[in-house]
């Protein structure tokens, strides 16, 4: 059962240079969600997905850049890093919107320097 | 719009001892209520869910209930364990997503 898989696991970026955390589900759900977890705030939604080609921002959104080719993967994509995108970063899926719950990856560490 | 205001931590307890974590929430229309956890290192697993008003969910020893009266679906296990060190989030399912509390931490000592 490998769920929701995220990668990379850690990464350190220079302020300015550009990278896409990865993530693909193999559950064939519809949802797809991008978070960010900050210490004390909870998880923030950046941009999330209820199928293939359609996407549409979340809380946060601002230099982040998404798209979903398919029903398994959802790339986030960061432009321009910078040490406000310090934070760990988590994709999660759920089959819809209404009682089923979000299954989540491992997360990514990621620190802008 | 929809939100959830869960207990402010660090919660600290003995083995054994009685846990409550508040949650409330705001939500137009009728939301699917859960909570989750999050062990170090890791992603956020369901722990339980209730999905119309008056349900129980439970868990692991875990139980919340959806209260629609008073807004609430507050976190409650009888006899915590050391292994329940973890942070704990309530959510519920609104719109197109998921909103979650800010998490409350629990530290369980021997």
């Amino acid at each position: 059962n490998a769920g929701v898989t995220q990668t990379p696991k850690f990464r350190i970026l220079k302020i300015g240079q550009s990278m896409t955390l990865q993530c693909t589900q193999d559950m064939n759900h519809n949802y797809m969600y991008w978070y960010r977890q900050d210490p004390g705030m909870g998880l923030k939604l950046i941009y999330y997905s209820v199928g293939a080609g359609i996407t549409d921002k979340g809380e946060v959104p601002n230099g982040y850049n998404v798209s979903r080719s398919t029903t398994e993967d959802f790339p986030l994509r960061l432009e321009l890093a910078a040490p406000s995108q310090t934070s760990v970063y988590f994709c999660a899926s759920s089959r819809d919107r209404f009682d089923t719950e979000a299954f989540f990856g491992q997360g990514t560490r990621l620190t802008v320097v | 719009g929809d939100s959830v205001t869960q207990m402010e931590g660090p919660v600290t307890l003995s083995e054994e001892a009685f846990l409550t974590i508040n949650c409330t929430y705001t939500a137009t229309g009728y939301p699917s209520l859960f909570w989750y956890v999050q062990y170090p290192g890791e992603g956020l697993q369901l722990l339980l869910k209730a999905t119309k008003a008056d349900d129980k969910g439970s868990n692991k020893g875990f139980e919340a209930t959806y209260r629609k009266e008073t807004t609430s679906f507050h976190l409650e296990k009888g006899s915590v364990q050391v292994s329940d060190s973890a942070v704990y989030f309530c959510a519920l399912s609104g719109g197109n997503q998921f909103y979650f509390g800010t998490g409350t931490s629990l530290t369980v000592i021997p």
